[in-house]
């Protein structure tokens, strides 16, 4: 069974960094196909893709938030970790991360396991 | 970057009806589109990948169609359950933009 599990700071200032991690287990990160990603969600807002790390450590990035955004793992751990610079109160939100195969390994593609999410607000 | 877009925003249908949520590509995705449902306060569900294939566990009642910049999620005979915001997600490329949503309510 597939589970992950979001953790991080509940409140961050402006500017600050936000550093969230991503808890799994039930598959590993090593293994070919193996994909997490982070995806968040502004209150009441639509969800918005963040960025995914693949098996091989190939990482990709939401341009829009690309300088913003480093994704890293730590496979002996089972981790993965986002790191969010320069923050402000509009990156407000709950934020997943997701397990996911990747076509390539026969997988469906689709993101089919989600963390709980964890809610980040932005405040002075 | 390849956006997606969806119609409608909000949807109002009764217990028993069949709905259909569009989802348009800004460039072709050939048939690499998801379909999610979420509801309040939870994460999102896969329901279909590959445009039209049904994800493990979920109802035959919710089917998928499409390819290239064009799909369609059809919910048939809705259940009380099934009342949520819906999304779709392209994964052709390595940008995996979900659609703005659609939020399917009860009339």
């Amino acid at each position: 069974q597939i589970t992950l599990k979001e953790s991080g700071p509940t409140l961050v200032k402006p500017t600050q960094t936000l550093t969230l991690t991503c808890t799994f287990s039930g598959f590993s990160l090593s293994t070919s196909g193996m994909c997490v990603s982070w995806i968040r969600q502004p209150p009441g807002k639509a969800l918005e893709w963040l960025a995914l790390i693949y098996w091989d450590d190939d990482k990709h990035y939401s341009p829009s938030l690309k300088s913003r955004l480093t994704i890293s793992r730590d496979t002996s751990k089972n981790q993965v970790v986002l790191t969010m610079t320069n923050m402000d109160p509009v990156d407000t939100g709950t934020y997943y991360c997701a397990h996911r195969v990747a076509v390539s390994a026969g997988g469906t593609g689709g993101m089919d396991v989600w963390g709980q999410g964890t809610t980040v607000t932005v405040s002075s | 970057d390849i956006q997606m877009t969806q119609s409608p925003s909000t949807l109002s249908a009764s217990v028993g009806d069949r709905v259909t949520i569009t989802c348009r590509a800004s460039q072709s995705v050939g048939d690499w589109l998801a379909w999610y449902q979420q509801k309040p306060g939870k994460a999102p569900k896969l329901l279909i990948y590959k445009a039209s294939s049904l994800e493990s566990g979920v109802s035959s009642r919710f089917s998928g169609s499409g390819s290239g910049t064009e799909f369609t999620l059809t919910i048939n005979s809705l259940q009380p359950d099934d009342f949520a915001t819906y999304y779709c997600q392209q994964y052709n490329s390595y940008t995996f933009f979900f659609g703005q949503g659609t939020k399917l309510e009860i009339k």
